[in-house]
């Protein structure tokens, strides 16, 4: 069975840092483009992020981009976001999903909720 | 890059279809066969219901039904069902590593 489970989300003040972590378990990870995908409270789905299946490929949104980084540990079968200079704007709840804007987005983590607020 | 364009709202009687559309631009929607559409219930994380503009995983059933003509892609809900009353949200490879999602329908069984 497939199971991405998030962490690391919390409340952080605006312009603090947070690392977000995704253990996925089920499927072989390496197969696998990956990406986070995030939801502010009541509103829409939003792409964030995606990272290829070696990490040599990543995009970003352009409300992010040059702020959040993306990575992933083959050994850990883990996928990253580090984000830093965080806003008001930011705060959602963020989903860990298998796939690309690509290859369709085929499972979803129940996401780690980040709340930034002075 | 702006969101995918889907009215806010859609219903329909247990039965009857109901069509949600998902309105981009030639460099999203119009210019890529990667248009995929996602269910969401309340509280819960969103599940893929079409993928590649009108494929079907396994284990959707074949009530949804996926299309696209030029920059504008459809969902089709056929029979409507108790259990389809959900928001429903487009998505579309955008080129250069990026994705859009669309504004999202709630869908409501009358």
């Amino acid at each position: 069975e497939v199971q991405l489970v998030e962490s690391g989300g919390g409340v952080v003040r605006p312009g603090g840092s947070l690392r977000l972590s995704c253990a996925a378990s089920g499927f072989t990870f390496d197969d696998y483009g990956m990406s986070w995908v995030r939801q502010a409270p009541g509103k829409g789905l939003e792409f964030v992020s995606i990272i290829n299946w070696n990490g040599g490929s990543t995009g970003y949104a352009d409300s992010v981009k040059g702020r959040f980084t993306i990575s992933r540990d083959s050994a850990k079968n883990s996928l990253y976001l580090q984000m830093n200079s965080l806003r008001a704007e930011d705060t959602a709840l963020y989903h860990c999903v298998r796939g690309t804007p690509y290859s369709s987005f085929d499972y979803w983590g129940q996401g780690t909720l980040v709340t930034v607020s002075s | 890059q702006s969101a995918l364009t889907q009215p806010p709202s859609a219903s329909g009687s247990p039965g009857q279809s109901v069509a949600i559309s998902c309105t981009g631009t030639s460099s999203d929607v119009g210019g890529y066969n990667y248009v995929s559409w996602y269910q969401q219930h309340p509280g819960k994380a969103p599940k893929l219901m079409i993928y590649e503009v009108n494929k079907r995983p396994s284990g959707v059933p074949d009530r949804f039904s996926g299309s696209k003509s030029g920059n504008t892609a459809s969902l089709t809900v056929s029979g409507l069902q108790a259990e389809d009353e959900a928001d429903y949200y487009c998505s579309s490879y955008a080129g250069g590593n990026k994705g859009v999602f669309g504004t999202g329908t709630k869908v409501t069984v009358l």
